[in-house]
């Protein structure tokens, strides 16, 4: 079975200071790891995901995520935060199998953008 | 990329009633998802729904209380039904982005806005 876990339900920074979003996550099996952003009143967007291969994954919008295994941990970051970051994150894990396995998803973090 | 509509955005409802939320998608997907997301939480999976079977329900969830058609690879509706303020939330539709080749991958509906008074 799987859970994620992500240190800090609200996150607030200064613009164009660096960001930094916690996740951590428990697996049985070798996961895919997944970072989605929410924007107000819309759906869930894909930033970036870890399958396999290069540990340090870059995705939209300057964002970028390292894979540490030894750690467990998928943490987000971007050097420098715009306002247009304002939004709630999102981490996610499955299992990699040959079929789909269902995707869980962390409780969230609010990130807010200071002026 | 697969683009979804939901129908409708938001709704207000009155306790006891149903509402029936609508998921289209611009093209031929497997498998399809309903969440919920109550005010403030994560997303909680509510079904897996594919062509041609019965919805797969999770724990917590029963089809009695969500009601799920999949008439076809491009639509499916989730329904409320006798609702209370405790369904207040956002429902979220997705799909199954494999097809696509980004395994495991989903793809998101603006989501229907629920209060329920």
């Amino acid at each position: 079975a799987q859970s994620v876990t992500q240190l800090g339900s609200h996150v607030s920074v200064s613009e164009g200071a660096l960001v930094l979003l916690r996740c951590n996550y428990s697996s049985s099996v070798p996961p895919y790891l997944f970072w989605y952003v929410q924007y107000p009143n819309q759906g869930l967007q894909l930033l970036l995901k870890y399958t396999t291969g290069a540990t340090l994954v870059k995705g939209i919008n300057g964002f970028e995520a390292e894979f540490k295994k030894s750690e467990t941990s998928f943490h987000l970051t971007k050097p420098s935060a715009h306002m247009s970051d304002a939004a709630e994150y999102f981490c996610a894990v499955s299992a990699v199998k040959t079929s789909y396995d269902k995707v869980i998803f962390g409780p969230g973090t609010s990130l807010s953008v200071i002026p | 990329s697969a683009v979804i509509s939901q129908k409708p955005s938001r709704d207000i409802c009155q306790r006891g009633t149903s509402l029936t939320i609508q998921c289209q998608v611009d093209s031929q997907v497997t498998m399809m998802f309903w969440y919920r997301q109550q005010p403030g939480q994560s997303l909680t999976l509510i079904a897996t729904a594919n062509q041609g079977s019965e919805a797969t329900y999770e724990s917590g969830f029963v089809i009695d209380k969500f009601p799920i058609s999949r008439p076809n690879l491009t639509f499916s509706t989730l329904t409320v039904s006798n609702m209370s303020p405790e369904d207040s939330s956002i429902y979220l539709c997705s799909v199954d982005a494999s097809t696509s080749g980004r395994y495991n991958e989903q793809f998101f509906g603006p989501g229907t806005r629920l209060t329920v008074l």
